[in-house]
Parts: structure tokens; C-alpha cells; sequence
């Protein structure tokens, strides 16, 4: 069965730093999502990506973030300067382009944590 | 922001009987619903969903209900089995992002 897979699992970074967090979504999928969860939160929306282009975002997805999905297979999130609030498990998301299909598949997070 | 709720944090069931967990939602602009199953250090695994324009929709042991005049669904599971116990988070969909609630950790007694 297809799945979205995610590297690293877990990442460490000093404070300042930029990081990138990689994924892969499901081959046919086109639509694409970055969420977080922060400990012992809810998981939270941070950003969805569709036809090369910011679709939505949320107001923690400020400037320090970006996305990209510079080939056909990889999708990436970078932080630019990281901060100690930034510790949190990522999830990359991907959905099937099919109409009335809204089924969001999750791959199994990476976690982050900036020292 | 507390548009989708989950008030129950913790639900213990007894192998075999029925599970029911509960989620309200406050924004009437949502028009999908999802229920997610997550086990620690993994992603949410989806398990089922419901458009708004249903009332119920069930898959297998699964099915879940949708009361959209009290803004309220449910998730029943049916026989549970040891292999459920988890975290249940549901979810709502209005355009592209997913709403989640603060889950609901199910434990079933063998």
C-alpha cells in the first residue's frame, strides 16, 4: 500500500539554524500539506501546496517558513532560523486529486528539536 | 481556537462491547468530517469520514454519525478489539486544511 514516508525522524538543531524536513508524498497524490504537533497539543494546519503554489496557510506559517517541491517526488519544508518553540513532531500530508476525495494521508512525522 | 472538540480525554471499553467516541464542532462552514487513529511516534492513520450531507456512514467495525443541527459526530466501534486502543482525533475540513481536536486516548480491557 502506498504511503507518504518522511526523513529525517528525528532532527536536532541549535536555536538560529536552518533545518529542511523532507517528504514524499504518495505518487499520485497532487495536493500537499505541512502540520505540526507541539507537545501534549493538538495537531495544528500549517500550510497546503498545490499546482507549485501556497494554497492556504496559517498564521504560524509566518516568513521563517517556506515550501517547495523542487522535483517531481520530494516536498519540503525549511525553517530558516529556528527557534525553541519550533520543537515539534512535522507531518507531511498528501491528498488524492479526485474529486469529492478529502481523505488527507499522513506520513509518520518527523521530530524536531531545537537546543 | 476551539472549532472541533473532543471532551472526553480518556474512554476505557471492555474487549467486544461498542466504543463511542464523541467530537462537537462550533463552525458550521465545515462540510467533511474525518476520523484519524494515531499510536505514539506515528502519524494519524485515517479510518473513516462523512460528508455533510450524510448522516451516517460506516465502514466494516466502523461507523460514524453525523448530527449536523447540534454540530455533533460520533465514532462507534463495534466489537473493539485490543488492537484499537489508541488516540482518536476527528477532524474537519472546510477547504484545504484539516481542523483537529485534542483526541481522545481509547483503551480496551481485555
Amino acid at each position: 500500500e502506498p504511503e507518504v514516508t518522511q526523513t529525517p525522524s528525528h532532527q536536532v538543531t541549535q536555536m538560529g539554524q536552518e533545518v529542511i524536513l523532507r517528504c514524499v508524498p504518495i505518487s499520485n497524490h497532487l495536493y500537499f500539506y505541512w502540520y505540526r504537533q507541539i507537545l501534549g497539543q493538538k495537531v495544528e494546519f500549517l500550510v497546503s501546496f498545490y499546482n507549485n503554489e501556497i494554497s492556504e496557510k496559517s498564521e504560524i506559517f509566518d516568513d521563517q517558513f517556506s515550501v517547495e517541491r523542487p522535483d517531481g517526488s520530494n516536498f519540503t519544508l525549511k525553517i530558516r532560523s529556528t527557534k525553541l518553540e519550533d520543537s515539534a513532531m512535522y507531518f507531511c500530508a498528501s491528498r488524492d486529486p479526485g474529486q469529492d476525495i478529502y481523505e488527507q494521508y499522513f506520513g509518520p512525522g518527523t521530530r524536531l528539536t531545537v537546543t | 481556537d476551539q472549532q472541533v472538540k473532543q471532551n472526553s480525554p480518556s474512554l476505557s471499553v471492555q474487549e467486544g462491547r461498542i466504543s463511542i467516541l464523541n467530537c462537537d464542532y462550533t463552525n458550521s462552514m465545515f462540510d467533511y468530517f474525518l476520523w484519524y487513529k494515531k499510536y505514539p511516534a506515528e502519524g494519524p492513520t485515517f479510518l473513516i469520514s462523512i460528508s455533510s450531507i450524510k448522516d451516517k456512514n460506516e465502514d466494516g467495525r466502523f461507523t460514524v454519525f453525523l448530527n449536523k443541527s447540534a454540530k455533533h459526530l460520533s465514532l462507534h466501534i463495534v466489537p473493539s478489539q485490543p488492537g484499537d486502543s489508541a488516540v482518536y482525533f476527528c477532524a474537519a475540513s472546510g477547504y484545504e486544511k484539516l481542523t483537529f481536536g485534542t483526541g481522545t486516548r481509547l483503551t480496551i480491557i481485555p
